[in-house]
């Protein structure tokens, strides 16, 4: 069946660093692609999304883009802050029925 | 607009206590569903809907029940409660093809 598999966490960085979360996955159909946040305490909250190959979905300076090729959906950001002190989900939707399969989540702690 | 609303917010049960969470949205989304997250993984789908009426199982629906009477309600029935399900516990909605919109959880604990 369908799957994600994204990098274990936790990563640790400091203030203004290059961050990079890992994505890969597998799919029978063209799946939608997804990148969750969720905040210490709170639901998941939709962080960005790509819908077919070689889209680029950004937000707040995250960005990530659907490779059909290499099966990936890796996260980045160019200048991390401690506010993005969060869990990161990677996700896929399954074409007919929007079920989101989940990966395990990333935890990303942003140090001063 | 409240978007989905999820009650109640924490709960502790003890072992073989029934419980009903609840979920509402008032987006009017056709397509509701209910995932479990346990400390340190994903989210795993415990039971979905594609409308009124109609609901699924999902990939962990053992020891649970749902219904759906009306669009906007969803909720989500522990029968006997057993410690394997303490979690968290997510309601989520959509419609066409916008992103799924999240509650904000229910952490239950059975002890």
């Amino acid at each position: 069946g369908d799957s994600v598999t994204q990098m274990e966490g936790p990563v640790t960085l400091s203030e203004e660093a290059f961050l990079t979360i890992n994505c890969t996955y597998t799919a029978t159909g063209y799946p939608s692609l997804f990148w969750y946040v969720q905040y210490p305490g709170e639901g998941l909250q939709l962080l960005l999304k790509a819908t077919k190959a070689d889209d680029k979905g950004s937000n707040k300076g995250f960005e990530a883009t659907y490779r059909k090729e290499t099966t990936s959906f890796h996260l980045e950001k160019g200048s991390v802050q401690v506010s993005d002190s969060a869990v990161y989900f990677c996700a896929l939707s399954d074409d007919n029925t929007d079920k989101l399969i989940f990966g395990t989540g990333t935890r990303l702690q942003v140090f001063p | 607009n409240a978007g989905v609303t999820q009650t109640p917010k924490f709960r502790i049960l003890k072992i073989g206590q029934s419980m009903t969470l609840q979920c509402t949205q008032d987006m009017n989304h056709n397509y509701m569903y209910w995932y479990r997250q346990d400390p340190g993984m994903g989210l795993k789908l415990i039971y979905y809907s594609v409308g009124a009426g109609i609901t699924d199982k999902g990939e962990v629906p053992n020891g649970y029940n749902v219904s759906r009477s009306t669009t906007e309600d969803f909720p989500l029935r522990l029968e006997l409660a057993a410690p394997s399900q303490t979690s968290v516990y997510f309601c989520a909605s959509v419609s066409g093809n916008q992103p799924q919109h999240f509650g904000d959880g229910t952490r239950l604990s059975i002890l």
